[in-house]
């Protein structure tokens, strides 16, 4: 069954440093999300990209990230300059055409920010 | 504010009991309804997703949509260990892409 590919699994940096976190969607999906959740809390919107573009963002997503897809196939997001309270686990998802279809999650990207 | 709204928990079923789990939401206009399942540092797992009043079956998991009440569950029959683990509930608004998500319930299966 085709899946959501995130890398890497742990990603560990100093505080002020930029961070990419890597997706790869399911391949004939169209719509993808980025997604936080913070030890012990709920999970939240980061931001939503169709068409290349961005569709939707949450107040948390501000100009410290960015969404890019520079190939056929990732789908990355970008914090660039990391505080201590990005540290999250951080879900990529992917959805198909149908709006009603459920969004599939990857493994996630666990970062943690010293 | 749209909220998504469950019991925390833990709930704790012996193991072959039903397990039912329940979730309110704030936004009238939402279209979408889904149940994933989260074990501890992993992802959420998609469990089920309905989006028209009534049940809808799906092995030994049901889903139940009450639009009037925005009220949605999730029945778990015949509970397993393996079925402990976190229940999210989503929600997808009708003018909107993103889910908002509720905090979960914790269900606890005892052998």
């Amino acid at each position: 069954e085709p899946e959501v590919t995130q890398t890497p699994s742990h990603q560990v940096t100093q505080m002020g440093q930029e961070v990419i976190l890597r997706c790869v969607p399911i391949s004939n999906h169209l719509y993808f999300y980025w997604y936080r959740q913070i030890l012990g809390q709920k999970v939240e919107f980061l931001v939503s990209f169709y068409n290349n573009e961005i569709s939707e963002k949450s107040e948390i997503f501000d100009d410290q990230f960015s969404v890019e897809r520079p190939d056929g196939s990732n789908f990355t997001l970008k914090i660039r300059s990391t505080k201590l309270e990005d540290s999250a686990m951080y879900f990529c998802a992917s959805r198909g055409t149908n709006s009603n279809q459920p969004q599939h999650f990857g493994d996630g990207t666990r970062l943690s920010i010293l | 504010q749209k909220e998504v709204e469950q019991n925390s928990g833990p709930l704790s079923v012996p193991e072959g009991a039903i397990a039912s789990l329940n979730c309110t939401y704030s936004d009238r206009g939402s279209q979408s309804f889904f149940w994933y399942r989260q074990y501890s540092g992993k992802s959420p797992e998609l469990i089920m997703f309905i989006y028209s009043n009534g049940d809808k079956e799906d092995g030994r998991f049901t889903a139940q949509l009450n639009k009037a009440s925005q009220y949605v569950s999730l029945l778990i029959r015949d509970s397993q260990p393996s079925d402990s683990a976190t229940y999210l509930c989503a929600v997808r608004g009708g003018n909107n892409r993103k889910l908002i998500w509720g905090l979960g319930t914790s269900l606890a299966v005892n052998p």
